[in-house]
């Protein structure tokens, strides 16, 4: 089956790194996204990973390993603008070329002074 | 940048209404989406379309149709509104291999 796991919340300090973790179980994995939703507000795209590795896009980074199923983003410097929820989303394929985001609960990050 | 525009920010109908939400892109995407966020339970697909006249059921249809008459436009049905469909809607539109764009979002209530 499809299943997305991220922790429900995490707490970090104003100008500290936080990492949130996803894992994932899908049958035809064709990538992974992070996205950034703050309260009443619309997701908004953050980083795209297909291959293994780690993709830097300053102060956010976003890992993948493919045959662990697993993701990481990586936030550095935090701000209190960085408080939101994060979510994690994986295209799977669902029947030939067609494909779906299955996507995580979300993350919601608690930035303090 | 890519729009996507929702008819509504909010909206408040009664039981057994007839209920369209409209989503309106402005890049010519061929993927078009609606989904429903609840707390604590993520976005669920409730239907989707790879093109115009054509949609397809996502995790969540019942009570819902959907139609997509033009490219950039794709409406949300709900044919017999229940409080039970009291959530955010959200649109989406996007490119193969491109991530999915958002609109702002419709809290809808039902009373």
């Amino acid at each position: 089956g499809q299943n997305i796991d991220q922790p429900t919340e995490m707490t970090a300090t104003e100008g500290a790194i936080v990492q949130i973790n996803c894992t994932y179980q899908t049958s035809g994995f064709n990538g992974l996204f992070w996205y950034q939703q703050h309260a009443g507000e619309a997701p908004t795209f953050l980083s795209y990973n297909v291959l293994d590795g780690l993709e830097e896009k300053g102060r956010f980074s976003s890992f993948l390993s493919r045959s662990k199923g697993y993701s990481y983003l990586l936030l550095k410097e935090l701000q209190m603008k960085d408080s939101a929820s994060y979510l994690c989303a994986v295209r799977d394929r669902v029947r030939d070329s067609n494909y779906q985001l299955i996507w995580g609960a979300g993350t919601k990050l608690i930035i303090k002074p | 940048d890519v729009k996507v525009t929702q008819s509504s920010r909010y909206l408040v109908k009664r039981t057994g209404e007839k209920v369209f939400l409209e989503c309106v892109q402005d890049m010519d995407h061929e993927n078009m989406f609606w989904y429903r966020q609840d707390p604590g339970l993520g976005l669920r697909l409730i239907y989707f379309s790879y093109d115009v006249k054509m949609k397809e059921k996502g995790d969540i249809p019942e009570g819902y149709s959907v139609s997509r008459e033009k490219k950039e436009r794709f409406s949300l049905i709900l044919e017999s509104a229940s409080t039970n469909q009291t959530s955010m809607y959200l649109c989406a539109s996007g490119s193969e291999n491109q991530p999915q764009h958002f609109g702002d979002g419709t809290r809808l209530s039902i009373l």
